[in-house]
């Protein structure tokens, strides 16, 4: 079956620009979550969505980041006045929390690279 | 605060050989994951460990917990190449609403 969708999969950008970054996650997944993964670290939490609403945005690093799930499946990333340290991988990962042992199920990551 | 601590950070190993790796987390937690990431791909899912004493295997992997010590190990039997990858634990807080949290990952190399 088909599973996290992220897109774009590479994404260059001048510092200052808007960026948004969109993940599809796995049909009837009500969890959605946000990670950003830099060179040789574990993914560092960003934001959780259950169904539309945020749950949890303590990760967001500041006012900068922005994300939504208006319609409880498809999510975006948005990212203003990008910074060079924005650069990183973002993962978006998606789970069934009505089955007790759910995982996160990532998609492959959209890399972002702020020049 | 909550923190995940893995270690070692990096392990070369020999084909065949045995090996444990760890990982620590600071506060209660009732759900630990163990993913597995290849040079630049997404994690995939490893293990589940739902409870004090969960132990699970699958192949030459197997990760136990004990969330009085707060301490998961993942375990390798006589390694092979393709077990060479990144290997991550991940603890749920509840402290509201589950977030999965990262440790460092482990680097593990499985030498010919």
């Amino acid at each position: 079956g088909a599973g996290v969708s992220q897109t774009p999969s590479n994404k260059v950008t001048e510092k200052g620009k808007y960026v948004e970054l969109r993940c599809d996650p796995i049909s009837g997944h009500t969890a959605l979550y946000w990670y950003r993964q830099s060179l040789g670290q574990g993914p560092e939490f960003l934001i959780y969505f259950q169904g539309t609403g945020a749950a949890d945005d303590s990760g967001l690093p500041n006012d900068r980041f922005f994300a939504v799930r208006p319609e409880g499946s498809v999510s975006t990333l948005k990212i203003q006045r990008t910074e060079r340290g924005d650069s990183a991988v973002y993962l978006c990962a998606s789970s069934s929390q009505s089955a007790a042992n759910s995982p996160l199920h990532f998609g492959n990551g959209t890399r972002l690279t702020v020049t | 605060e909550l923190k995940v601590e893995q270690n070692p950070l990096f392990l070369s190993m020999q084909e065949g050989k045995n090996y444990t790796i760890y990982c620590n987390y600071s506060t209660t937690s009732d759900r630990l994951y163990w993913y597995r990431q290849d040079p630049g791909k997404s994690l995939e899912s490893l293990f589940v460990l739902l409870s004090n004493g969960a132990v699970k295997q699958e192949g030459r992997l197997m990760a136990s917990l004990d969330t009085k010590a707060r301490l998961s190990t993942l375990h390798i039997t006589a390694a092979v190449h393709d077990l060479s990858a990144t290997y991550f634990c991940a603890v749920d807080f509840a402290s509201g609403t589950y977030k999965s949290i990262f440790g460092t990952g482990t680097r593990l190399k499985v030498l010919a």
